[in-house]
């Protein structure tokens, strides 16, 4: 069956550095993949989507990578800050269905 | 405001007592959506609905009903509420259908906490 992991519960990284979230898939060929942030008690807000034929995305501090052959996404926060701690959720798209990874707790200290 | 909106945020309720959780979004959106949140499990995808009267089971539908009557709406119906179905649910609408071909990012509702006891 399909699978979806994203690397660990939670994360603890220092202000001003590069946070990096992993998300891994199995049995599964998704057409692309998306990246929410979810703070306590909301709804997932989405933030970069990647297709299955690009190596990279970024925007403003955000980059994502994604390969198909390792089936593996990267998720990078560059120059972390405080408000960047949340729950980020990683996401894979393939016809008319969504399947979510648990999330990672991300927790810039500062 | 673009915006899912959902109502009730909260409730609390009994085994067996029927109950619909509304949402609504205002975006003319075509594809719906409805999740479960639970603690070490995720977000998982109910049912959803690529347009009007169009609706497919996710991935864990059973004890849940929805409907796609109008394209702004997507209620969902717990007929007879179980505890196993305390959780926080989201309901999200998206531009159009997931395809291969366009993708668009789904934009989610601010939650409905349900206790059934």
């Amino acid at each position: 069956s399909q699978k979806i992991e994203q690397n660990s519960e939670a994360l603890n990284i220092q202000e001003g550095k590069t946070a990096t979230l992993t998300c891994n898939y199995t049995n599964y060929s998704p057409a692309y993949l998306q990246w929410y942030r979810q703070d306590p008690g909301r709804g997932p807000v989405f933030l970069l989507l990647i297709r299955e034929n690009e190596k990279e995305k970024r925007k403003e501090r955000l980059k994502v990578t994604f390969d198909t052959t390792l089936k593996q996404s990267l998720f990078h926060i560059t120059a972390s800050q405080p408000a960047d701690s949340a729950t980020y959720l990683c996401a894979l798209v393939g016809d008319d269905k969504i399947i979510f990874g648990k999330g990672t707790r991300l927790h810039i200290l500062p | 405001e673009a915006q899912v909106t959902q109502n009730p945020r909260y409730l609390i309720t009994v085994t067996g007592k029927k109950l619909t959780v509304t949402c609504s979004q205002n975006m003319n959106h075509e594809y719906m959506s409805w999740y479960r949140q639970d603690p070490g499990l995720g977000l998982r995808q109910i049912y959803y609905s690529m347009n009007v009267e169009v609706t497919d089971k996710g991935d864990v539908p059973e004890g849940y009903k929805v409907s796609r009557k109008e394209k702004r709406n997507f209620p969902l119906i717990l007929e007879s509420p179980s505890p196993n179905q305390t959780s926080l649910y989201f309901c999200a609408s998206s531009l159009r259908r997931l395809a291969k071909i366009s993708s668009y990012e789904q934009y989610f509702g601010p939650g409905t906490r349900l206790t059934v006891t």
